[in-house]
């Protein structure tokens, strides 16, 4: 079974800083895509970042990057110069085939002024 | 580009009456559809997914059906609403097996069960 863990429910960050949202996932297959998700208060899910498991290097963009560690099943995503609009729920999510994405319970992240 | 729409945007809906909840996708072919729910805004649950007109895949025993009448359209329904019905409905594509795998959401449908 293919599960994705999100054990931070809430967090905050101050405006500017960085922060780092945890993710683990468990699977027995070796090719598969990981992705972080924004859901702002308006609810329209939004792709933040992709991860291909077969490459060694974390994926970046702009100031959103991932730490993808393979062998502990690990990707947290990190936020960099923090900004207002980053204030959304997080969702870490799995997928192996074209068919079906694994979604953890997600992370409610408040960014402070 | 490939948009995806959703309607209608809200519902409010009596206990026992019909659901149908549409999305179509524009720009693209043969997409992967997928129906979601998510209750109090927490994780997302796979309600259904369709690989291609007419096939349809259910994840979840429940009061909902979906349907898949054309390529780029996918319905929800259901006959009865049930109060644990009540929940907000995203419907999603993907480009299918050969290519990134990730998934586009549409801007969801809340629905009020009373």
């Amino acid at each position: 079974a293919q599960t994705v863990t999100q054990s931070q429910p809430e967090m905050s960050v101050q405006e500017a800083e960085t922060v780092t949202l945890s993710c683990t996932y468990d699977t027995s297959e070796n090719n598969y895509y990981l992705f972080w998700y924004k859901q702002p208060p308006s609810r329209q899910m939004i792709l933040v970042i992709r991860q291909e498991a077969y490459k060694q290097q974390n994926a970046t963009e702009n100031r959103f990057s991932v730490n993808f560690q393979k062998a502990a099943k690990s990707f947290s995503l990190k936020i960099s110069d923090s900004q207002l609009g980053d204030t959304a729920m997080y969702f870490c999510a799995f997928v192996f085939t074209g068919n079906q994405f694994y979604f953890g319970t997600g992370t409610s992240l408040t960014v402070i002024p | 580009s490939q948009t995806i729409h959703q309607w209608p945007a809200t519902l409010v809906q009596p206990v026992g009456s019909p659901l149908s909840l549409e999305c179509t996708v524009e720009g693209t072919s043969n997409p992967n559809l997928y129906w979601y729910r998510q209750a109090a805004g927490r994780g997302l649950q796979l309600l259904f997914y369709s690989v291609g007109i007419g096939q349809i895949s259910s994840e979840v025993p429940q009061n909902l059906s979906a349907s898949r009448p054309q390529d780029r359209q996918f319905i929800l329904s259901s006959k009865k609403l049930l109060l644990s019905d009540s929940g907000f409905y995203l419907c999603a594509w993907s480009a299918g097996l050969m290519a990134s795998y990730e998934q586009y959401f549409g801007p969801g449908t809340r629905l009020t069960v009373t």
